[in-house]
Order: C-alpha cells, then sequence, then structure tokens
C-alpha cells in the first residue's frame, strides 16, 4: 500500500536551512504530483508547495517563495522540501502528500516530521 | 486566493448526537473540488469526503457531505466516541494552490 515517510526534521537556529526528504513506495512515484503541507502547533493546515510528476510544473505559497523550494528525485522515490532563511513563524510539522491528478484531494499523507525553530 | 471559512470554531455535542459543520468559500468553487479532512491528535489527517458529496474509501455511511458554489456542509448523523475531533475544509479548484479553511473542533459535551 501507499507509504510517505517524511525525515530531516529537528531543531534549527533561525536563519539557518534544513532539507526535509519524504520517501515514497507501494506505488509508482513518477506518476503522481506531491505536496508539501505544514502546520504549526496548535493551529491549522497551511497549504505550502506542490510539484507535478516530473518536477516540470511548481508551485509555493506566498510565504514561503523564495526560501522553500520543493524538488523531487524520481530515481530515489523521493520527494524533498529544502527551506532556507528560516524563522521561528516556520516551527510546525511538516507533512507531504500524494495526489492522483492536478485538481485532486490529498488521499495520501505522511505521518509528519517536526521542525523546530528556535535561537 | 479562494478564502474558505469555517464555522463553528468549536462544537460541543455529546455521542449520538448529529453534527453539523459549515464551510463558507469567498469565491465559487468550480466542480464542487470541495474536500474535508479529520485530524485525531498526534495523527495526520484522513481524507473524509471528497468533490463535496463523496465518500472516501472505508468511510463510514454516518459521514456525508453537501453543497456546491460557495457553502458546504460536512453532517456526521449519529456521533461516535471517535468522531470527536478537528475538521478542515480544503479547496482543489484552483489548483494547484490548495487552500484549508482554520478547522472545527468537535468536542464531547
Amino acid at each position: 500500500q501507499v507509504q510517505l515517510v517524511e525525515s530531516g526534521g529537528g531543531v534549527v537556529q533561525p536563519g539557518k536551512s534544513l532539507r526535509l526528504s519524504c520517501a515514497a513506495s507501494g506505488f509508482k512515484f513518477d506518476n503522481y504530483g506531491m505536496h508539501w503541507v505544514r502546520q504549526a502547533p496548535g493551529k491549522g493546515l497551511e497549504w505550502l508547495a506542490y510539484i507535478s510528476y516530473d518536477g516540470s510544473e511548481k508551485s509555493q505559497a506566498d510565504p514561503v517563495t523564495g526560501r522553500f523550494s520543493i524538488f523531487r528525485d524520481n530515481a530515489k522515490d523521493t520527494l524533498y522540501l529544502q527551506m532556507n532563511s528560516l524563522t521561528t513563524e516556520d516551527t510546525g510539522f511538516y507533512y507531504c502528500a500524494k495526489v492522483s491528478g492536478y485538481s485532486s484531494p490529498f488521499r495520501d499523507w505522511g505521518q509528519g516530521v517536526l521542525v523546530t525553530v528556535s535561537p | 486566493e479562494i478564502v474558505l471559512t469555517q464555522s463553528p470554531g468549536t462544537l460541543s455535542l455529546s455521542v449520538g448526537d448529529r453534527a453539523t459543520l459549515s464551510c463558507r468559500a469567498s469565491e465559487t468553487i468550480g466542480s464542487s473540488f470541495l474536500a474535508w479532512y479529520q485530524q485525531t491528535p498526534g495523527q495526520a489527517p484522513r481524507l473524509l469526503i471528497y468533490a463535496a458529496s463523496s465518500r472516501a474509501t472505508g468511510i463510514p455511511d454516518r459521514f456525508s457531505g453537501s453543497g456546491s458554489g460557495t457553502d458546504f456542509t460536512l453532517s456526521i448523523s449519529r456521533l461516535e466516541p471517535e468522531d470527536f475531533a478537528v475538521y478542515y475544509c480544503q479547496q482543489y479548484d484552483r489548483s494547484p494552490m490548495y487552500t484549508f479553511g482554520q478547522g472545527t473542533k468537535l468536542e464531547i459535551k
């Protein structure tokens, strides 16, 4: 069955960088678009970024444009989120999610990884 | 950007009650590209409803969705203890910039 496993989280100082990974299995990774969603502690869900199945199309939410970048390695069945110039506002759980098409709900989610930005 | 506003923020009900949760969009959502998710503490969100009214695989029939245009509703006919959670609506019409509502917390009265 579909498995999405995030990793790479941890504690980082403001201004530093972090790269999250999302390892996919149980499906043909290079056939599906992928998203990143985050959730600040005690807050709601915030869509962050999307990448098409082949990496040719990308889109990001305004709060992270210019600081975060989404990319994928289909040979490794892995999705990434490169996060630069982190601030305390970036603290939270980060989830990757798989979609079956361009306008599709998020049927499959990873378990999430915690990023804490703290001085 | 489509803004989704959920109400109420918190809903206090008892096991066996009927729950009605609302999601209002700032613009018309085409083709009813509206989904509902359930999130319990420490867990990832789970898809309940897509296309406004279609239940996802494995979702009990006490969950139902309705609505179109800018007004959507999630109903839970007879609340079970495991239904007390936070519920989010999401639009996936303006792809790929999907947005979520702020959530409704369903708590035990």
